[in-house]
This record gives C-alpha cells, structure tokens and sequence, in this order.
C-alpha cells in the first residue's frame, strides 16, 4: 500500500532562518499533497497543497515543491517566526478516493 | 470554510464500556468522512473510511467489532468504541471533504476528542 516518509522528525532553527521538511511518497498514483500543521492539542490545518501537475507553489512565506520523477515533495518555510513552532504533517492522496497517507510528522521549534 | 464539528472533546470512562464520538459537517455534505487516531507524539493513523449509506472500510489491523462507524446521513458519522480498554486511550480525530467544487478533496479535521479509559 501507500507509504509516506518523512524527515527530520524534529528541526530546530533560528527565527528568521529557513526550515525545510522533506517527504517521499511510494504510490505514483499519487496526485495531491497537502501539508498540516498542528499546534499541540490541537486538530491539524492545512497550510497549503499542491497537485501532481504543478512543481512548485507559494504562499508568502510558505512553499511546497514536487518532485514527481522522484516522488518526493518538499516543505520549505522562509523567515520562520516563533508561532511557526508546531508539527507538520505531509500527506498523500491519490484519484478520487481522498484518502490520506499521513507522514510521521516533523516537530518544528523556532527559537527566539 | 469547510467546518467539522467533533464531540465530545474529551471523555473518561470505566473499562469495558462503550463511547460514542460523533463527527458533523456543518456547512456543507460529507459523502464520505474519515476517522484517524493519534498517539502521543506520534502520526495520524488512519482507522476507516465512513461511506454514507454504507459499511466503513476498514484499514488493515483496525478490529471492526471494537470501532463502529456509522454514517447515517450527508453531516453525521459516529465511531463508538465498544468495551472499551485502558490501551484504546488515545486521540481520535474525524475529518470530511465536500468531495465536490472548489476544495473537493480537501480534508478538514474535526477538533478532536481526546479518549481516557481507566
């Protein structure tokens, strides 16, 4: 069945630096990937996603790139504040079953 | 916005009782709604996929007898935890997608109910 890896499970950056989160996917069917973030306690929200037929996406300081061929896509958060500390998840979903393959989560501090 | 509305938030009850956790869609239908559980720290594990009008599919490992899905109509599916077990502790989370227009497969999550069996 469908895998999803992701790495690192936790990062640590310097507010204002970058943060990247990395994820590979098993199913080449696979053809919609969001991101989540979910504060502690609280129900995951989507941040951004981005189709199979698209390479890259922004949204200010938020991007996700796409990998098809490798079948892995990337998170990348610019200028990263302290609010941005919390757990992404990366996931896949694959034809019109929008069923979701969640990653193992990466732990993100931002330190001050 | 897609809103999913999730109760209860948290519950504790006595081993080998039974819970029900109820999972709606407030402003739009949810052909089909999805049920996770989280472990601390740990992913999201999908448990079933609750079909309307139908039986759930079950992922591989998730006891059908213990987890019940129902999902009597377009807004509501239910999980009860049957006889439930200190190890059936855990955070279970509902989600739903419109499954049609702008968003079609976009998953939005229930808040959460945050299950403690002693």
């Amino acid at each position: 069945g469908e895998n999803v890896e992701q790495h690192p499970s936790t990062l640590s950056v310097q507010e204002g630096d970058s943060a990247v989160i990395k994820c590979t996917y098993s199913d080449s069917a696979s053809n919609y990937f969001p991101w989540y973030k979910q504060e502690l306690g609280k129900r995951p929200q989507l941040i951004i996603d981005i189709r199979s037929n698209v390479g890259e996406k922004k949204d200010q300081r938020i991007a996700v790139t796409l990998n098809k061929t490798a079948k892995h896509f990337s998170l990348h958060i610019t200028e990263t504040q302290p609010e941005d500390s919390a757990v992404y998840f990366c996931a896949a979903s694959w034809g019109g079953t929008y069923k979701y393959i969640f990653g193992t989560g990466t732990r993100l501090k931002v330190l001050a | 916005g897609a809103v999913v509305s999730q109760h209860p938030s948290w519950v504790i009850c006595k081993s080998g009782t039974s819970v029900k956790i109820e999972c709606r869609s407030l402003d739009f239908q949810a052909t089909t709604m999805f049920w996770y559980r989280q472990f601390p720290k740990q992913s999201l594990m999908l448990m079933a996929t609750s079909n309307e009008g139908s039986k759930a599919t079950y992922e591989q490992g998730v006891e059908k007898d213990k987890f019940l899905i129902n999902h009597a109509s377009l807004t509501l599916s239910t999980l009860t935890v049957t006889s439930a077990h200190p190890e059936d502790s855990s955070f279970y989370i509902c989600s739903a997608t419109p499954g049609q227009g702008t968003g079609a497969n976009v998953l939005t999550f229930g808040a959460g109910s945050r299950l403690t069996v002693l």
